[in-house]
């Protein structure tokens, strides 16, 4: 699983709530990502981050924040959660190897 | 901009039939593409990487750059194989390498 562990694995909430994910690393990795899934899209890049306080947006970035204070741990805020973004969460890392790896999803449901 | 397309969103074979995804690409660099798969609500999996030119669960997949493409193919399909399968394109150090995913392929295999 490449040390890859993402909290809550599932969480339900209401819209206009504030929700964190966390994705945590065990190897240092200085490349981190979040990605979203979606029936019919794929998965689409939220934020990146190459290095400790260093982030930048994807492509579907709007509504959502990322924190990376450490090198193990990268946050993702839904800053007022809506309904267009109930979806599935994947985290990945990208050692040097040059393999991109995913960790196990959090499915969010906003109602 | 990059773009991954994978013309099929369903696919569905008999097992011991030969089974093909398609991808193509457009990327004006040097590509780097990978298969990944997804089995039942799990985490997404690296199938293969091009440059590893290595066969995996009887998967093979040439990078054909005059078609720009990077289809994945098996001779005899099994159950087992039943899964979501995305082509997903490397953009390079230069842009943190990001993953550029397709919308992905429904395979089932049918007894």
């Amino acid at each position: 699983d490449a040390g890859i562990t993402q909290s809550p694995r599932h969480k339900v909430t209401e819209t206009g709530t504030p929700v964190t994910l966390r994705c945590h690393q065990t190897e240092n990795h200085r490349y981190m990502y979040w990605y979203r899934q979606d029936p019919g899209h794929g998965l689409r890049l939220i934020h990146y981050s190459y290095g400790v306080k260093d982030t930048d947006k994807g492509e579907v970035s709007d509504g959502y924040s990322v924190s990376r204070s450490k090198t193990e741990d990268f946050l993702l805020t839904l800053e007022s959660a809506t309904s267009s973004q109930t979806s599935v969460y994947f985290c990945a890392i990208r050692p040097t190897s040059g393999v991109t790896y995913f960790g196990p999803g959090t499915r969010l449901t906003v109602t | 901009a990059q773009r991954v397309t994978q013309p099929e969103k369903l696919l569905s074979v008999f097992k011991g039939a030969p089974v093909e995804l398609k991808c193509n690409y457009s990327y004006s660099g040097s590509p780097e593409l990978f298969w990944y798969v997804q089995y039942s609500r799990q985490r997404l999996q690296l199938l293969l990487r091009h440059i590893s030119r290595e066969s995996i669960k009887g998967f093979t997949a040439d990078l054909n750059k005059g078609e720009t493409s990077f289809h994945l193919k098996k001779p005899f399909a099994q159950e087992e194989d039943s899964a979501m399968y995305y082509c997903a394109l490397s953009s390079g150090g230069g842009s943190n390498y990001k993953l550029t995913f397709g919308k992905g392929t429904l395979l089932t295999v049918n007894p």
